[in-house]
Protein backbone atom coordinates (compact mmCIF):
# COMPACT_ATOMS: atom_id res chain seq x y z
CA UNK A 1 0.00 0.00 0.00
CA UNK A 2 1.35 3.50 -1.10
CA UNK A 3 1.47 6.47 1.15
CA UNK A 4 0.71 8.46 -1.82
CA UNK A 5 -2.70 7.49 -3.48
CA UNK A 6 -3.35 7.47 -7.32
CA UNK A 7 -5.84 6.22 -9.61
CA UNK A 8 -4.14 3.01 -11.52
CA UNK A 9 -5.22 4.30 -14.86
CA UNK A 10 -6.47 7.08 -16.68
CA UNK A 11 -7.20 7.28 -20.25
CA UNK A 12 -7.75 10.27 -22.90
CA UNK A 13 -7.57 10.53 -26.67
CA UNK A 14 -5.52 12.52 -28.73
CA UNK A 15 -6.09 16.52 -28.26
CA UNK A 16 -7.48 16.14 -25.21
CA UNK A 17 -6.69 16.66 -21.73
CA UNK A 18 -6.55 14.54 -18.52
CA UNK A 19 -5.28 14.62 -15.24
CA UNK A 20 -3.88 12.15 -12.56
CA UNK A 21 -4.58 12.69 -9.14
CA UNK A 22 -2.00 12.22 -5.98
CA UNK A 23 -3.12 12.21 -2.73
CA UNK A 24 -1.37 12.55 0.24
CA UNK A 25 -1.65 13.19 4.20
CA UNK A 26 -1.30 15.70 6.98
CA UNK A 27 2.90 13.54 7.15
CA UNK A 28 3.67 14.84 3.58
CA UNK A 29 1.97 16.97 0.73
CA UNK A 30 -0.53 18.41 3.87
CA UNK A 31 2.77 19.49 5.86
CA UNK A 32 3.90 21.26 2.57
CA UNK A 33 6.12 18.92 0.69
CA UNK A 34 6.83 19.18 -2.82
CA UNK A 35 5.48 16.65 -4.60
CA UNK A 36 7.29 15.21 -8.16
CA UNK A 37 5.98 13.62 -11.03
CA UNK A 38 7.40 11.03 -13.70
CA UNK A 39 6.80 9.52 -16.37
CA UNK A 40 7.93 5.71 -17.08
CA UNK A 41 8.18 4.23 -19.77
CA UNK A 42 8.34 0.28 -19.66
CA UNK A 43 12.00 -0.76 -19.61
CA UNK A 44 13.54 2.55 -18.71
CA UNK A 45 14.11 4.31 -15.99
CA UNK A 46 11.55 6.97 -14.61
CA UNK A 47 11.91 10.66 -15.65
CA UNK A 48 10.69 13.62 -13.68
CA UNK A 49 8.30 15.73 -16.55
CA UNK A 50 7.07 18.53 -13.28
CA UNK A 51 8.84 19.22 -10.05
CA UNK A 52 8.66 21.53 -7.02
CA UNK A 53 5.95 23.95 -7.78
CA UNK A 54 6.31 25.25 -11.07
CA UNK A 55 8.93 23.43 -12.81
CA UNK A 56 9.62 21.64 -15.85
CA UNK A 57 12.96 19.89 -16.85
CA UNK A 58 14.61 21.45 -19.95
CA UNK A 59 13.21 19.51 -23.00
CA UNK A 60 9.76 18.48 -21.07
CA UNK A 61 7.16 19.74 -23.45
CA UNK A 62 5.23 22.53 -21.36
CA UNK A 63 1.62 20.50 -22.10
CA UNK A 64 2.62 19.14 -18.77
CA UNK A 65 1.31 20.91 -15.62
CA UNK A 66 0.31 20.25 -11.85
CA UNK A 67 -1.88 22.03 -9.27
CA UNK A 68 -1.37 21.35 -5.41
CA UNK A 69 -4.81 21.51 -3.07
CA UNK A 70 -4.24 20.51 0.61
CA UNK A 71 -3.51 17.05 0.76
CA UNK A 72 -3.87 16.35 -3.17
CA UNK A 73 -1.75 17.01 -5.76
CA UNK A 74 -2.37 16.43 -9.22
CA UNK A 75 -0.79 16.55 -12.87
CA UNK A 76 -2.82 17.95 -15.93
CA UNK A 77 -1.72 17.10 -19.44
CA UNK A 78 -3.02 18.69 -22.37
CA UNK A 79 -3.06 18.47 -25.96
CA UNK A 80 -2.69 14.59 -25.48
CA UNK A 81 -0.16 12.55 -27.73
CA UNK A 82 0.11 8.84 -28.37
CA UNK A 83 4.19 9.45 -26.89
CA UNK A 84 2.72 10.24 -23.85
CA UNK A 85 1.57 7.11 -23.10
CA UNK A 86 3.16 5.61 -20.07
CA UNK A 87 2.94 5.14 -16.14
CA UNK A 88 3.00 8.31 -14.05
CA UNK A 89 4.20 8.52 -10.51
CA UNK A 90 4.04 11.12 -7.61
CA UNK A 91 6.84 11.89 -4.81
CA UNK A 92 7.08 13.58 -1.94
CA UNK A 93 8.46 13.50 1.59
CA UNK A 94 6.68 12.15 4.27
CA UNK A 95 8.01 13.75 7.87
CA UNK A 96 6.25 11.24 10.11
CA UNK A 97 7.99 8.10 7.93
CA UNK A 98 11.39 10.70 7.94
CA UNK A 99 11.47 8.87 4.03
CA UNK A 100 10.56 9.90 0.67
CA UNK A 101 7.49 8.56 -0.71
CA UNK A 102 6.09 7.49 -4.00
CA UNK A 103 2.11 7.12 -5.36
CA UNK A 104 1.56 3.91 -6.86
CA UNK A 105 1.59 4.75 -10.25
CA UNK A 106 -1.35 5.70 -12.76
CA UNK A 107 -0.74 3.88 -16.44
CA UNK A 108 -1.68 6.81 -19.05
CA UNK A 109 -3.79 4.98 -22.21
CA UNK A 110 -3.99 7.39 -25.31
CA UNK A 111 -6.92 5.81 -27.36
CA UNK B 1 25.94 16.21 -16.19
CA UNK B 2 25.99 13.32 -13.39
CA UNK B 3 25.34 10.11 -14.54
CA UNK B 4 24.65 6.87 -12.60
CA UNK B 5 25.16 3.08 -13.41
CA UNK B 6 24.33 0.03 -11.24
CA UNK B 7 26.13 -2.63 -11.55
CA UNK B 8 25.82 -6.52 -9.81
CA UNK B 9 24.50 -10.21 -9.68
CA UNK B 10 21.21 -10.25 -11.56
CA UNK B 11 20.63 -13.29 -9.44
CA UNK B 12 20.66 -14.28 -5.88
CA UNK B 13 19.96 -17.33 -4.19
CA UNK B 14 17.09 -17.15 -1.10
CA UNK B 15 19.10 -15.96 1.97
CA UNK B 16 21.91 -14.65 0.77
CA UNK B 17 22.77 -11.23 0.70
CA UNK B 18 22.12 -9.15 -2.29
CA UNK B 19 25.08 -6.84 -3.24
CA UNK B 20 24.36 -4.03 -6.30
CA UNK B 21 27.28 -1.23 -6.60
CA UNK B 22 26.11 2.06 -8.08
CA UNK B 23 28.96 4.14 -10.22
CA UNK B 24 28.73 8.07 -10.22
CA UNK B 25 30.52 9.69 -12.95
CA UNK B 26 30.15 14.00 -13.73
CA UNK B 27 30.38 14.55 -10.18
CA UNK B 28 31.80 13.04 -6.61
CA UNK B 29 29.71 11.59 -4.09
CA UNK B 30 31.36 13.82 -1.37
CA UNK B 31 31.10 17.01 -3.28
CA UNK B 32 27.72 19.13 -2.49
CA UNK B 33 24.85 18.38 -0.24
CA UNK B 34 23.21 15.86 -1.87
CA UNK B 35 21.92 12.33 -1.30
CA UNK B 36 22.69 9.34 -3.16
CA UNK B 37 19.89 6.70 -2.87
CA UNK B 38 18.78 3.29 -3.87
CA UNK B 39 15.01 2.67 -5.05
CA UNK B 40 13.83 -1.03 -6.21
CA UNK B 41 10.67 -1.61 -8.14
CA UNK B 42 8.82 -4.49 -8.23
CA UNK B 43 7.51 -6.47 -11.26
CA UNK B 44 4.76 -4.45 -12.79
CA UNK B 45 4.69 -2.35 -9.15
CA UNK B 46 5.33 1.02 -7.82
CA UNK B 47 8.66 2.62 -6.53
CA UNK B 48 9.79 1.78 -3.53
CA UNK B 49 12.57 4.05 -1.85
CA UNK B 50 15.38 1.57 0.22
CA UNK B 51 17.85 4.20 1.84
CA UNK B 52 20.23 6.60 0.80
CA UNK B 53 24.13 7.62 1.77
CA UNK B 54 24.29 11.65 2.32
CA UNK B 55 27.82 13.23 0.82
CA UNK B 56 29.09 13.44 4.59
CA UNK B 57 28.71 9.47 4.88
CA UNK B 58 25.59 9.42 6.63
CA UNK B 59 22.94 7.02 6.31
CA UNK B 60 19.29 6.60 6.53
CA UNK B 61 16.92 3.65 5.19
CA UNK B 62 13.39 2.84 5.12
CA UNK B 63 12.09 1.39 8.35
CA UNK B 64 10.74 -1.73 6.57
CA UNK B 65 14.09 -2.79 5.13
CA UNK B 66 16.33 -1.36 8.32
CA UNK B 67 17.26 -4.66 9.55
CA UNK B 68 18.44 -5.90 6.59
CA UNK B 69 20.24 -3.15 4.16
CA UNK B 70 23.32 -1.28 4.56
CA UNK B 71 24.96 1.17 2.06
CA UNK B 72 28.16 2.56 1.71
CA UNK B 73 30.23 5.07 0.10
CA UNK B 74 33.99 3.74 -1.25
CA UNK B 75 37.38 5.77 -0.93
CA UNK B 76 37.50 6.44 -4.24
CA UNK B 77 34.18 8.43 -3.57
CA UNK B 78 33.23 7.43 -7.03
CA UNK B 79 31.28 4.82 -6.16
CA UNK B 80 28.30 3.44 -3.24
CA UNK B 81 26.69 0.58 -2.73
CA UNK B 82 23.72 -1.59 -1.82
CA UNK B 83 23.59 -4.48 0.44
CA UNK B 84 20.55 -6.43 1.49
CA UNK B 85 20.21 -9.68 3.41
CA UNK B 86 18.35 -12.50 3.79
CA UNK B 87 16.84 -12.14 0.77
CA UNK B 88 13.92 -13.86 -0.51
CA UNK B 89 11.74 -13.97 -3.81
CA UNK B 90 10.01 -10.41 -2.31
CA UNK B 91 12.80 -9.16 -3.20
CA UNK B 92 13.38 -9.58 -6.95
CA UNK B 93 13.17 -6.07 -8.30
CA UNK B 94 14.63 -3.81 -10.50
CA UNK B 95 16.82 -1.63 -8.41
CA UNK B 96 17.98 1.80 -9.15
CA UNK B 97 20.46 4.45 -8.15
CA UNK B 98 19.18 7.68 -8.18
CA UNK B 99 20.66 11.50 -6.60
CA UNK B 100 18.37 14.14 -4.77
CA UNK B 101 20.08 17.30 -3.73
CA UNK B 102 17.58 17.48 -0.35
CA UNK B 103 14.39 15.99 1.79
CA UNK B 104 12.10 17.84 -0.51
CA UNK B 105 13.51 17.42 -3.30
CA UNK B 106 12.72 15.26 -6.78
CA UNK B 107 15.23 12.33 -7.94
CA UNK B 108 16.79 14.46 -10.71
CA UNK B 109 19.16 11.87 -12.04
CA UNK B 110 18.85 8.00 -12.13
CA UNK B 111 20.92 5.53 -13.10
CA UNK B 112 19.42 2.72 -16.17
CA UNK B 113 18.42 0.02 -13.23
CA UNK B 114 19.34 -3.91 -12.48
CA UNK B 115 17.07 -6.23 -12.36
CA UNK B 116 17.64 -8.65 -9.72
CA UNK B 117 15.95 -11.93 -9.39
CA UNK B 118 16.18 -14.11 -5.77
CA UNK B 119 15.86 -17.71 -6.88
CA UNK B 120 17.18 -20.88 -5.95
Amino acid sequence: QSVLTQPPSVSGAPGQRVTISCTGSSSNIGAGYDVHWYQQVPGTAPKVVFFVKDNRPSGVSDRFSASKSGTSDSLAITGLQAEDEADYYCQSYDNSLSTWVFGGGTKLTVL
Amino acid sequence: QVQLQESGPGLVQPSQTLSLTCTVSGDSISSGGYYWSWIRQHPEKGLEWIGYIYYSGSTYYSPSLKSRVTISVDTSKTQFSLKLSSVTAADTAVYYCAHTRGLGSHFDYWGRGALVTVSS
